[in-house]
This record gives C-alpha cells, sequence and structure tokens, in this order.
C-alpha cells in the first residue's frame, strides 16, 4: 500500500479564521513533507519532518504552522491567511532521507482564501 | 545549484504518436532522477524512476534512462493514448545531504482521439 490521504480534499476559509489540513500514511515512512502548488506551476517545498522533527523549513511565514504528532500524522495548521495562499498543498512521505528513496504524494487540500 | 530544465510545453500529440518529453539536469555527485504525473485535479504519482548512471526506468509503457554523460533523463513512450494527457513533472534528488527534490517547471501533455 503506497497511500497517502489527505482531508479536506476543498477547503475555503476567511482571512481570519484558523483551519488545519490533515495528512496519514501507514507505510512506515519517517520522512514527511509538505508542498505548496500554484496551477501551472511545480510544487514547492515548505516543510520537511523526519523522525517527528522538524528538519527543513523554507522559510514559510509562520501563519502557517506544522505538527507532526506520530509518524504517520502530519498537520498543517493555518491562521490568518491571505488570498495569494490559496493554492493546492500536497503532502508526502518517504522512508528516509537517503536518496534514492521515492517521495508518495497525497492527492491534496484545495485551498481558497477569501 | 542543482536544477531541473523541462521541454516548453504544452504538448499536444494524436493518439498512437511517439512521444518524447526532454529533461536535462544540474548536480553534483549521482543524483536519483525520477517522472511524476499529474493528472487534472490530483496530487503527483510516481511514474518511475532511475538512481544510477545508466539505469532505465519503466512503467506503464514509458521509459526513462539516466544519461550522466548528457546529464539527461528523456521520458519516452511509443503510443500514447488520451489518457496520457496531464503534465509531467522531471525531478532529482541529491546524492546525500539532504531531503528536498528539485522539481523541473513540468510540461502538460495533451492526447487527441
Amino acid at each position: 500500500d503506497t497511500e497517502v490521504t489527505q482531508t479536506p480534499k476543498h477547503l475555503v476559509m476567511g482571512m481570519t479564521n484558523k483551519k488545519s489540513l490533515k495528512c496519514e500514511q501507514h507505510m512506515g515512512h519517517r520522512a514527511m513533507y509538505w508542498y505548496k502548488q500554484k496551477a501551472k506551476k511545480p510544487p514547492e517545498l515548505m516543510f520537511v519532518y523526519s523522525y517527528e522533527k522538524l528538519s527543513i523549513n523554507e522559510s514559510v511565514p509562520s501563519r502557517f504552522s506544522p505538527e507532526c504528532p506520530n509518524s504517520s500524522l502530519l498537520n498543517l495548521h493555518l491562521h490568518a491567511l491571505q488570498p495569494e495562499d490559496s493554492a493546492l498543498y500536497l503532502c508526502a512521505s518517504s522512508h528516509t532521507s537517503g536518496s534514492t528513496d521515492t517521495q508518495y504524494f497525497g492527492p491534496g487540500t484545495r485551498l481558497t482564501v477569501l | 545549484g542543482n536544477s531541473v530544465t523541462q521541454m516548453e510545453g504544452p504538448v499536444t500529440l494524436s493518439e498512437e504518436a511517439f512521444l518524447t518529453i526532454n529533461c536535462t539536469y544540474t548536480a553534483t555527485g549521482y543524483p536519483s532522477l525520477f517522472w511524476y504525473v499529474q493528472y487534472p485535479g490530483e496530487g503527483l504519482q510516481l511514474l518511475l524512476k532511475a538512481t544510477k548512471a545508466d539505469d532505465k526506468g519503466s512503467n506503464k509503457g514509458f521509459e526513462a534512462t539516466y544519461r550522466k554523460e548528457t546529464t539527461s533523463f528523456h521520458l519516452e513512450k511509443g503510443s500514447v493514448q488520451v489518457s496520457d494527457s496531464a503534465v509531467y513533472f522531471c525531478a532529482l534528488r541529491r546524492a546525500s545531504g539532504t531531503y528536498k527534490y528539485i522539481f523541473g517547471t513540468g510540461t502538460r501533455l495533451k492526447v487527441l482521439a
């Protein structure tokens, strides 16, 4: 099973709202990732967790707050977002940091900020 | 630095035509190379990968060979179908030191019946 699940599939929120995105995998992967993808662009890395610890933050604004409560779950907490944050948010996971490891992506959450 | 360059799209082909999507890369050492496909409204799916020079990745009729001498990883398929219409991303992962994938800009393929 190479499935990464993400909820919700779609999310519409106002600029003053607080919401969370959820990602789950049961492949025993110890690295998990958040990406942001704008239309007709490649995914842009936001955060990487390795063994439940944050290892990469690509200078993401603090209105995005990641959390990895256990090895299977990854959350992205959203607060005071801007309309330009509207995008497809993708979660991915891989076994470890090895260079041959494959990242497996979830279907994404399409976020609209009004 | 590390980078991936893909051919500009969109690429429009008739069904059963031959497909080539060019991908070249710049990296130190021996990165792993990947092709991902993204269908409309979906996440990325791994299509194939190669982890060392001269390796050939293949899946669902698609093939790509890791060419270190030309720093290329071109995607090919002998006979495309309408269902292959999607965006294709070439990506590399460095041999050490980081979890980061470097993605190309993506190439949109449209196959007409």
